[in-house]
């Protein structure tokens, strides 16, 4: 089966640097990819990395290392509006396997 | 353009009664998924369809079903409700090109009593 592991809550203040870590066990998958989801409000997705390394969205950036089953979602210059759930997840031929989520509470 | 729509937003229903919920997808997008989502299990994958075949399907018992139909938009079905079954169902469509991007629906809230 597969499963992914992440923190369960992380604080930060506005205008600081976060980073979410997410490790995984798979047997196979295409990339790792990086889903938002605010309080009563749909997933929406952030980015994906089907290769090892650095991929840079505006103040996002995620991180992949299949050799380590680790990736990461780094946020910059945070915002309040940042604040909501961050989920790492796996994707498949046909279907997401989604972490439990990290909720991130960004302070003033 | 049009996002995923789902509907209805929210729903009560009575344990043992069945529910039907519908999904209309992105407009070009040919593949839908469904996800369960509750505070105990996260989201979980429910099953995919393209095409109008269903082409892939999580661990969830007999009870969910769904369906897809010529024009994309897609009916999932629980029968038989238990009180477990109370979680937010979303919807999620992909253009099947890709994997990955696949864009949500804001969900609808059953609440089984």
């Amino acid at each position: 089966g597969q499963s992914l592991e992440q923190p369960s809550e992380v604080t930060a203040v506005e205008g600081a640097i976060v980073q979410i870590n997410c490790t995984y066990q798979t047997s196979g998958f295409y990339g790792l990819s990086w889903y938002q989801q605010h309080d009563g409000g749909a997933p929406t997705f952030l980015s994906y990395n089907a290769l090892d390394g650095l991929e840079e969205t505006g103040r996002f950036s995620s991180f992949l290392s299949r050799s380590d089953s680790y990736g990461y979602l780094l946020l910059q210059e945070l915002q309040m509006k940042d604040s909501a759930s961050y989920f790492c997840v796996l994707t498949g031929r046909r279907a997401l396997t989604f972490g439990s989520g990290t909720r991130l509470q960004v302070q003033p | 353009k049009a996002g995923v729509t789902q509907t209805p937003r929210y729903l009560i229903k009575t344990r043992g009664q069945q529910v039907t919920l519908s999904c209309s997808p992105i407009s070009g997008h040919r593949s839908v998924s469904w996800y369960q989502q509750t505070p105990g299990q996260g989201l979980q994958f429910l099953f995919e369809y393209f095409s109008e075949t269903q082409r892939n399907k999580g661990n969830f018992p007999g009870r969910f079903s769904g369906r897809q139909f010529s024009n994309s938009r897609s009916e999932m079905n629980v029968s038989t409700l238990e009180l477990g079954d109370s979680a937010l169902y979303l919807c999620a469509s992909s253009n099947s090109g890709t994997n990955y991007g696949y864009t949500f629906g804001s969900g609808t809230r059953l609440t089984v009593v």
